[in-house]
Parts: structure tokens; C-alpha cells; sequence
């Protein structure tokens, strides 16, 4: 299985901050790599599908990059709704793989 | 708008069985792979399962094969995880989740709760 491994895994920022969190896998994956937010009791949301592509709707301050094992989300100047967990997926092999959550609290 | 809805969840002594299901609607099911995900407390996402759009193939994680079956019905639109010899670590919220073609997942549903506990 392709071990998935997501930086770091929690964060304190302020609104208005800009924030990184990272997922590096085991072995190469291409670009076979989302990043979705999730908020409790609610069903998680797709916010960059293929590394680096934005999902129709999703506000364009999350951006997402890299390929090969290291990727990076990235949100400028974070705003109130976007305190919630982050996570990322590897669907490169089966079985896919999840990291294991950034959660993203208030300062 | 896309929905997916699952039910079934509940408590059940290790051992016993549970099937949980995913009504799907505000899209063309019968066109979509679809995948199970849990969730244990506390803890990180992991696959479970894997359906192509009309049945005729699955895949299962190996910590869950032999136990749980992934099966479908698109005339009802709807998604099923059969679960036997169920044990205390088959305890997690269990997701629907649609496949999305350049990759991953797009949509989930928001989970259904199984404990196996005595």
C-alpha cells in the first residue's frame, strides 16, 4: 500500500492568514492526488482534484501543486468557513490511501 | 444536485452481520463506479471498496475481504455494503462515495455509524 503522509497535523492560523499543509507518498503517484475539507457531521467536499486542479465552485484562494511523492494545499488569506480538517487521497493504486488529516483551528 | 444518503447503520455484537446502503440520487447512477470508505474513531480514512457502474466488477481492501461485499441495484439507484463476521475494529462511520473520472472521489455521503461491540 502507497503510505500517505499529510503536514502537519494541526494548525493554529488567524483570518487573513495564508496557510501550507503538505501530503508526501511513499512512492510516486503522478498526479493522482485530491485534497478535500471536511467539517463535523457534514460529508467531505473535493477542493483540488489532479494535484493541482480547482473543483467547479471551490473559492479560488485554496490552490494545490506538485506531482510525483510531494503536494501542497494552499490557502491565501484563510477565512471563518474554512476552519475545518484537511485531508488528502492518493488514487494512483488500489488501495487508495488517505492522509491522516490537518486540522485547521482558530488562533 | 448530488446526493448520496446512507442507512443502515447501527450497533451489532462481533460476529453478526449489518447491511448498509446508499440511496444516490440527482445524477445517472448506473453511470458511476462507486467506492465505501470508513472512518474508525479517532482515526484516519481508509478504502474500502470498489464498484464499476453495472456490478460486473468489484475490489475489496484486503483487511475486509472475504467479509464484506460491495454490490449494487441501479434500477432502485442505490449502493450496498453486505458486512458479516463483524469484529470490534469494523467499528467506524462508513461513507458512499461517488468516483470521479480524472480521479478519486467527488462526492460523499455523510457516513453512517457502525459500532461492533458486545
Amino acid at each position: 500500500d502507497i503510505q500517505m503522509t499529510q503536514s502537519p497535523s494541526s494548525l493554529s492560523a488567524s483570518v487573513g492568514d495564508r496557510i501550507t499543509i503538505t501530503c508526501r507518498a511513499g512512492q510516486s503517484i503522478n498526479m493522482y492526488l485530491n485534497w478535500y475539507q471536511h467539517k463535523p457531521g457534514k460529508a467531505p467536499k473535493l477542493l483540488i482534484y489532479t494535484a493541482s486542479s480547482l473543483q467547479s465552485g471551490v473559492p479560488s484562494r485554496f490552490t494545490g501543486s506538485g506531482s510525483g511523492t510531494d503536494f501542497t494545499l494552499t490557502i491565501t488569506s484563510l477565512q471563518p468557513e474554512d476552519f475545518a480538517t484537511y485531508f488528502c487521497l492518493q488514487s494512483y493504486i488500489i488501495p487508495w490511501t488517505f492522509g491522516q488529516g490537518t486540522k485547521v483551528e482558530i488562533k | 444536485e448530488v446526493q448520496l444518503v446512507e442507512s443502515g447503520g447501527g450497533l451489532v455484537q462481533p460476529g453478526g452481520s449489518l447491511r448498509l446502503s446508499c440511496a444516490a440520487s440527482g445524477f445517472t447512477f448506473s453511470s458511476y463506479w462507486m467506492h465505501w470508505v470508513r472512518q474508525p474513531p479517532g482515526k484516519g480514512l481508509m478504502w474500502i471498496s470498489r464498484i464499476n457502474h453495472d456490478g460486473t466488477s468489484t475490489i475489496h481492501a484486503d483487511s475486509v475481504k472475504g467479509r464484506f461485499t460491495i454490490s449494487r441495484d441501479n434500477a432502485k439507484n442505490t449502493l450496498y455494503l453486505q458486512m458479516i463476521s463483524l469484529r470490534a475494529e469494523d467499528t467506524a462511520v462508513y461513507y458512499c462515495t461517488r468516483d470521479y473520472d480524472p480521479g478519486g472521489i467527488d462526492y460523499w455521503g455523510q457516513g453512517a455509524l457502525v459500532t461492533v461491540s458486545s
